[in-house]
This record gives structure tokens, sequence and C-alpha cells, in this order.
């Protein structure tokens, strides 16, 4: 399967900062997307985003396929976005493999 | 219902005993996933299903588990002779189709004693 590698491991924010976190992938994908796994274990799905930008609120992200990597954006950080953001991407297996994650502590 | 839904939601086995954990996908979903997160680690693929039919069982950690899905629908994850090393999060997820988001439920929490 695709091999997903993010970046950093782990962030420390002050509410109202803004952050990056990356995802570098190993193949073209058919599927990319980013999810935040929330305290209470839930995985919540962000963005499907194969390729190009998507906003949501004071989320955002985009893909450039063509290097293989991907970049979600928190902008105004609040405490409720602690948790652990994951990147996952299938290539043509459609076997969706997960980066490590990012864990994210904002502190008010 | 509106999401995927698992079952139970926490199980608690003696090893040697089996468990059977269920999956019930958003409806319309044709493909449908497992997977095992370890505590402090990101989801591990273990199979997944087009319709009723296996596509692929490569993740699977030996044959003490299984999967089936036999009217394309409901799926259930059965773990032969528990381990304690097959305490983990179970977590199922669907998908429409083959260009479309995976959804996943809140998993089921298995620990064996």
């Amino acid at each position: 399967g695709i091999q997903v590698e993010q970046s950093p491991p782990d962030l420390i924010l002050q509410e109202g900062a803004n952050s990056t976190l990356r995802c570098n992938f190993s193949d073209s994908v058919n599927n990319l997307q980013w999810f935040h796994q929330n305290p209470w274990g839930q995985l919540i799905n962000l963005f499907y985003i194969p390729s190009g930008t998507k906003q949501n609120g004071r989320l955002s992200a985009t893909t450039v396929a063509t290097e293989r990597y991907s970049l979600l954006y928190i902008s105004s950080s609040q405490t409720t976005d602690s948790g652990v953001y994951f990147c996952a991407a299938f290539s043509n297996d459609y076997k969706l493999s997960f980066g490590a994650g990012t864990t994210v502590t904002v502190r008010a | 219902g509106a999401g995927v839904s698992q079952s139970p939601r926490y199980k608690v086995t003696k090893r040697g005993q089996d468990v059977a954990l269920r999956c019930d996908p958003i409806s319309g979903h044709v493909s449908l996933y497992w997977y095992r997160q370890a505590l402090g680690q990101g989801p591990e693929f273990l199979t997944y299903f087009n319709y009723e039919a296996q596509q692929d069982k490569s993740g699977l950690p030996n044959d003490r588990f299984s999967a089936e899905r036999p009217e394309g629908s409901i799926s259930t994850l059965t773990i032969q002779r528990t381990e304690q090393r097959d305490s983990a999060m179970y977590r199922c997820a669907t998908m429409a189709g083959m260009n479309s988001p995976l959804h996943f439920g809140n998993g089921t929490r298995l620990t064996v004693t």
C-alpha cells in the first residue's frame, strides 16, 4: 500500500493561533482524506481532497497531487480543535493507509 | 441510520473466547472496510468488501481473524480464541463508491483479559 508520512508529530498552540499540518504520500492517489480524532475517540471526516483546495469554516486543505503532498490549515485555533489529525490515502489498491497522525493541543 | 453503526461499543472478554463485532453500514454504501487501531497509533487496514465479495484480506493478522458480509450490507468481524494482543479499537468504515469519502463508525473497544 501507499506510504503516508505526517508532520509534525506534535503541535502545541495558543488559542487563536494558526497552524499548518503536512502529509506526504509515496504514490499517486485516488483518495486522500483528513480526519480529526477527538478526545472521545471518534474519527471525524474533515476533507475528501485527492486534489485541489477546499475550505470548511476555520479549516482548509490543499492537495498538490503532482508533488504528492497535502496540507491542512487551522486558523484561529480553539480548544475544541485539540485531538489527533490523521491523513489517509489510497492508490490503485483501494486500501486506505493512515499516517501516524499529528497530535494538536490548543491551550486557552 | 444516518451513519455507520458498530456494536457493541465496548467488549471485555477473557483470553481464549471468541468474539463477533458487528458493522451496520450507511444505506446503499457498496464498500465496507475493517480497521484496527492500537492506542497512540493510526488505524491499520484489515480487510474490505465490495458488496458481499471480500476483495482484500491481506491485513488480517492471522487465521483467527475472519470477516463476512453475506448479503452485501451488515458485516461481522470474528476473532477466535482471543489473545491479549488483540485488545484494540476495531473500526468499520463504508464508502458509496470508489471516488467518494470513507465514513467511519464509532468503533468497538475490545479488551481481552
